[in-house]
C-alpha cells in the first residue's frame, strides 16, 4: 500500500538559508507525488507534482523536489527561504484505487522562518 | 474567478446537533472531497463524489453524510453521531480526466463542539 512519511514535524530556518523539508514514500510501483502548502487557515495549494517525466521538479515560489528512487524519497528544497514561506507543508502520494484517483497525506511539516 | 467557496468559516455546535457545511466550486470540475483536517495528523479522506447523485465513503466516514443533487454542490453534514466532529474541514474539487489527480481547495470551514 501508499503512504508517505514527513521526517519531520517541525523545521525552523532563518531568512534567507536553504530549506530541506524531508519525505520517505513506499509504494508498489512508480508513484505520482506531490507536495501542498497551507497557510494558516487557508486551503491547501499545490506547489509540484511528479509523474515521471523527470527527477528533479520545479514548483512555485522557487521550491523544487528530486525523486530518488533508490533512496524513495521526496524531498522538497529551496535555496533561500522568505518570512512567507512560513506555513505547513504536505508531501502526498497518490493511490489508484475502485476507478478513483485517491491521494494520501503526510502529516505534515510545519515551517517556521526567523529574520 | 474561479474556485471554490466554504462557508461558514467559523461554526460553533452544542453536542447533539447536526451542522451542515456548505461547498460551492464554479470550475465546473466533476469531482468534489471532504477532509477532515487534525494538527499532527495531516488530511483524512471523509466522502467523495465523481458525478452527481453519486458519493463514496472515504476512510472515515461515520457520523458524516453528503448531498450531491447539483455539480457546483457537495454539502457535508456532521451529525450527532460523530463523536469527535472538532476539526477543520477542507473541501476540493478536480476533473476526472485519465491522469488527472490535482486538487484545489477551499479555504476551509472550522468547527467547534461547545
Amino acid at each position: 500500500a501508499q503512504s508517505v512519511t514527513q521526517l519531520d514535524s517541525h523545521v525552523s530556518v532563518s531568512e534567507g538559508t536553504p530549506v530541506l523539508l524531508r519525505c520517505n514514500y513506499s509504494s508498489s510501483y512508480s508513484p505520482s507525488l506531490f507536495w501542498y502548502v497551507q497557510h494558516p487557515n487557508k486551503g491547501l495549494q499545490l506547489l509540484l507534482k511528479y509523474t515521471s517525466a523527470a527527477t528533479l521538479v520545479k514548483g512555485i515560489n522557487g521550491f523544487e523536489a528530486e525523486f530518488k528512487k533508490s533512496e524513495t524519497s521526496f524531498h522538497l528544497t529551496k535555496p533561500s527561504a522568505h518570512m512567507s514561506d512560513a506555513a505547513e507543508y504536505f508531501c502526498v502520494v497518490r493511490r489508484f484505487s475502485g476507478g478513483y484517483n485517491k491521494l494520501i497525506f503526510g502529516a505534515g511539516t510545519r515551517l517556521a522562518v526567523h529574520p | 474567478d474561479g474556485g471554490i467557496t466554504q462557508s461558514p468559516k467559523y461554526l460553533f455546535r452544542k453536542e447533539g446537533q447536526n451542522v451542515t457545511l456548505s461547498c460551492e466550486q464554479n470550475l465546473n470540475h466533476d469531482a468534489m472531497y471532504w477532509y477532515r483536517q487534525d494538527p499532527g495528523q495531516g488530511l483524512r479522506l471523509i466522502y467523495y463524489s465523481q458525478i452527481v447523485n453519486d458519493f463514496q465513503k472515504g476512510d472515515i466516514a461515520e457520523g458524516y453524510s453528503v448531498s450531491r443533487e447539483k455539480k457546483e454542490s457537495f454539502p457535508l453534514t456532521v451529525t450527532s453521531a460523530q463523536k469527535n466532529p472538532t476539526a477543520f474541514y477542507l473541501c476540493a474539487s478536480s476533473l476526472t480526466a485519465p491522469g488527472v489527480d490535482v486538487l484545489t481547495f477551499g479555504a476551509g470551514s472550522r468547527l467547534t463542539v461547545l
